[in-house]
């Protein structure tokens, strides 16, 4: 069956720390991947999605860094986290019938 | 102008009645349309998909697309206090486009 995993599902971070979230696909290949960010009370907001291994693409200007070194695994960092990155952040792929999210992690700067 | 636009809500509606939740789209070259629902906390899911003009039941949900109006919309029959969530409209033209979700309370 086809699942996606992501973690840690909560995440406190101080002002200026470095970040890493994993999201990991099984039961497909090749499948495309997409990060989303929800601020509290706010719809979802794109930041970067991938078609295949080191290909990636930024839908916003921010701190933000996006990486897939393997065909199933994408990764979100940052070097140094602003208090503006709090939010849910969401791993997705994409499906004929739509996308399928992760199980999102909740990423409180403080 | 946004390109996927909902009404934030909140929606509130008795149980057993007819929920009506409606989206409107900017991109005229849009090709699918989907609603997720999202509860407190969780991560959305979705419910359901449209493509072509006209509706689109799944059990007590259907899906209405007016390509011509740039408009879509999700209605819930006999709503129950577990619909209690919040809505979200998607568009794919490229990319899938979130509106900012409409918050529907369903009260017994």
């Amino acid at each position: 069956s086809q699942t996606i995993h992501q973690w840690p599902a909560t995440l406190v971070q101080p002002v200026g720390s470095p970040l890493s979230l994993e999201c990991t696909v099984e039961g497909t290949s090749n499948p495309n991947l997409y990060w989303y960010r929800q601020a509290a009370g706010r719809g979802l907001q794109l930041l970067f999605y991938s078609v295949g291994i080191g290909q990636i693409s930024s839908e916003v200007p921010q701190n933000l860094s996006a990486s897939r070194p393997q065909d199933r695994q994408f990764i979100l960092s940052s070097k140094k986290l602003l208090l503006s990155d709090s939010g849910f952040y969401l791993c997705a792929w994409s499906l004929p019938g739509g996308y399928t999210f992760g199980s999102g992690t909740r990423l409180t700067v403080v | 102008q946004k390109e996927v636009e909902q009404n934030s809500g909140p929606l509130s509606v008795p149980e057993g009645a007819i929920a009506s939740l409606n989206c409107t789209y900017s991109d005229r070259g849009s090709q699918s349309f989907f609603w997720y629902r999202q509860y407190s906390g969780k991560s959305p899911e979705l419910i359901m998909f449209i493509y072509s003009n006209g509706d689109k039941e799944d059990g007590r949900f259907t899906a209405q697309l007016n390509k011509a109006s740039q408009y879509v919309s999700l209605l819930i029959r006999d709503s129950q206090p577990s619909d209690s969530a919040t809505y979200l409209c998607a568009v794919r033209g490229g990319k899938l486009i979130f509106g900012q979700g409409t918050e529907l309370s369903v009260k017994p």
